[in-house]
């Protein structure tokens, strides 16, 4: 298995158009996170999954963000109507469920963003 | 608010010499931290991790150092190779398995 996976990994978009991007996280990892991450800052917090339930959205998850994990494995983060300030690169991060330590989360390459 | 906070933007050494990252944190229930480290283009690659009941985690050239008192870790990496060169952000993870990452730092290892 390869790590976690995420396309596209760039795009280019209009403002006001919708964007998606997918996340395939490790296989046995039932925890799925989205951050958000722009220049010269950390990785900053959206959302994450366990199995295919939203357990927590950040207040930075506006209501033009909606993500999915239909079945537990693969997600989805659609931007709609995009806005300059979306431009960002956009990480999805897997891990196993569980406060044991070394439940590490593990990042995909990541997906660009920009609104033009 | 910034709960894990990494004053020093950047931080330039020479080969073979040491790299010394600092991060603070403001969050008394963080009891678990990481370092990621990241090249341009691509997503943080975990690198090391300490628990809080324990005060060092060494890994090869990589060594973790966790002060709980002054709510204060550093990674120490000797001797530092130009492909250490890299962004390394610090991150920590409270009771709610919450992850906070710092704004990173910018290490350049000079041959």
């Amino acid at each position: 298995d390869t790590g976690v996976s995420q396309n596209p990994r760039h795009k280019i978009t209009k403002r006001g158009q919708n964007v998606t991007f997918r996340c395939d996280p490790i296989s046995e990892h039932n925890r799925l996170y989205w951050y958000r991450q722009t220049l010269g800052q950390g990785p900053e917090f959206l959302t994450y999954f366990q199995n295919e339930a939203q357990l927590e959205k950040s207040r930075l998850l506006s209501d033009r963000f909606s993500a999915e994990r239909p079945k537990g494995s693969f997600s989805t983060l659609e931007i709609q109507r995009t806005e300059q300030g979306d431009s960002a690169m956009y990480l999805c991060a897997s891990s196993l469920a569980g406060r044991v330590f070394g439940n590490t989360i593990y990042f995909g390459e990541g997906s660009w963003l920009t609104v033009v | 608010d910034q709960q894990v906070k990494q004053n020093s933007p950047s931080l330039s050494v020479q080969e073979g010499r040491i790299s010394i990252l600092n991060c603070d944190y403001t969050n008394s229930m963080f009891d678990y931290f990481l370092w990621y480290k990241k090249y341009p283009a691509e997503g943080p690659t975990f690198l090391i991790s300490i628990s809080s009941i324990k005060d060092k985690n060494e890994d090869g050239r990589f060594t973790v150092f966790l002060n709980k008192s002054a709510k204060h870790l550093s990674l120490h990496i000797v001797p530092s190779q130009p492909g250490d060169s890299a962004v390394y952000f610090c991150a920590a993870r409270d009771f709610n398995n919450d992850m906070r990452f710092g704004a990173g730092t910018r290490l350049t290892v000079k041959p």
